[in-house]
């Protein structure tokens, strides 16, 4: 089993909807928890950091549930330019990075 | 704002060359990553650096050494490039703990 897993997608969503996908993680230790966007042939970026009692930065809302090990992300009134491919990263207390593989989201006009 | 420089965005080279991928950061980061991005598997960790002249493995360190010799600067080399190899080397940094990673625009490298 994967340490973190994604579903890749991609999910075709038209523009204006509300999107959300999830990201698992095995270990329960786990300390922190990042949603980072990735353009075509370019480098990650973060989105946002996710917090226990979760966090919404615009359109962008982030849960974290700690008892069913996962990570959410909601983006509401979806836009062309959210395209891009989204990735998981969670960390352990030792500076270890764990990244999803991404989840692909294609924007329909 | 971080900024994360990546010495080339794009690089041929041949099999069996020495190669060496620069990275270097103007935050005064302590830890420093390399890591490779290859479809559908996401990032993977070569080695990271929390310090000068530190250096860890990370979980596909074989083929790769890495050096810092100074702090703003942290070097992956490809002993002797393989075909395998091909792949977008990206390099990150961090100042101390969890924090977010902050990225170079990544090489992407092909070995013929």
């Amino acid at each position: 089993r994967k340490e973190v897993e994604q579903d890749p997608g991609p999910f075709n969503v038209p523009e204006g909807a509300t999107v959300a996908f999830n990201c698992t993680y095995s270990n329960s230790a786990s300390q922190s928890f990042f949603w980072y966007r990735q353009d075509c042939r370019k480098e990650p970026k973060l989105l946002m950091s996710v917090y226990s009692s979760g966090n919404e930065d615009g359109r962008f809302t982030a849960q974290l549930n700690r008892a069913s090990q996962y990570i959410s992300l909601l983006i509401r009134d979806s836009k062309l330019s959210d395209s891009a491919t989204y990735l998981c990263v969670v960390g352990d207390s030792n500076y270890q990075l764990i990244w999803g593989a991404g989840t692909k989201l294609i924007i329909k006009p | 704002d971080v900024k994360v420089t990546q010495s080339s965005r794009y690089l041929v080279k041949r099999t069996g060359e020495k190669v060496f991928l620069e990275c270097v950061q103007d935050m005064d980061h302590e830890n420093m990553f390399w890591y490779r991005q290859d479809p559908g598997l996401g990032l993977r960790l070569i080695y990271f650096s929390y310090d000068v002249k530190m250096k860890e493995k990370g979980d596909i360190p074989e083929g790769y050494s890495v050096s810092r010799e100074k702090k703003e600067r942290f070097s992956l080399i490809l002993e002797s490039a393989s075909t395998n190899q091909t792949s977008m080397y990206l390099c990150a940094s961090i100042a101390f703990g969890n924090q977010p990673q902050h990225f170079g625009d990544g090489t992407r490298l092909s070995i013929l």
